[in-house]
């Protein structure tokens, strides 16, 4: 059973292009986020959502637009893709916003922009 | 400014050897520490974490890292490294959300 999982794994698209990101977890945690790798394997936070409410969004173009429909969901949707949005997105939960740190990660949707 | 540095990007060790990953960071705060290690195309996996008390915390993989106040640093060790431990090693500070390094590639040669 994957604690954290996220489809699709890979995503082939051209500019212009509008795409979604799916993740769920079955741990029960309260807290869910999103996280990009560049190709510089950089990591940094997106957004994080804590009971369904968005608690952080770290200057992400409005372009992203996270929606959690409960809290065991946490869905991406990106519009107007760009060549620069190329990267690995990464799911990640922790039990709560508390336990920030202690992060339960996915295996990452890795989106190629063409 | 919140940073997190990791000297090495690349690191290589014979199975057996010894390894020491660096981590420097900077922060307000008492800061919370964290390593993570990644696998190639997995996601990341917490290896330990330190919040406070004893500053040599032991984590999985029989991986250890201690916190040095004085030196704002924060590495991980591990005795004797195993060819499953190729992998890239990120350290992380943070509270309510976590700033990581840039990452330490580790090579391991039989």
């Amino acid at each position: 059973d994957t604690a954290v999982s996220q489809t699709p794994k890979y995503l082939v698209t051209q500019m212009g292009n509008d795409k979604s990101i799916k993740c769920e977890q079955n741990l029960g945690h309260d807290t869910m986020y999103w996280y990009k790798q560049d190709s510089k394997k950089f990591l940094k936070i997106m957004f994080s959502y804590n009971n369904k409410e968005l608690i952080i969004n770290e200057t992400v173009p409005n372009r992203f637009s996270p929606k959690s429909p409960d809290k065991a969901h946490l869905n991406l949707h990106i519009n107007s893709l760009e060549l620069g949005d190329s990267a690995v997105y990464f799911c990640a939960s922790s039990y709560n916003i508390q336990s920030s740190g202690e992060l339960f990660f996915g295996e990452g949707s890795r989106l190629t922009v063409l | 400014a919140q940073s997190v540095t990791q000297p090495d990007i690349h690191i290589t060790v014979s199975e057996g050897a010894s390894l020491e990953l660096r981590c420097n960071y900077s922060y307000g705060a008492t800061p919370y520490l964290f390593w993570y290690v990644q696998s190639p195309g997995q996601g990341l996996q917490l290896l330990l974490k330190y919040f406070s008390g004893d500053t040599l915390v032991q984590g999985i993989k029989g991986f250890e890292a201690e916190f040095k106040r004085s030196q704002s640093s924060f590495n991980l060790r591990k005795p004797s490294v195993h060819w499953s431990d190729a992998a890239e090693y990120f350290c992380a500070v943070g509270t309510d959300k976590l700033i990581f390094g840039t990452g330490t590639r580790l090579q391991v040669f039989p």
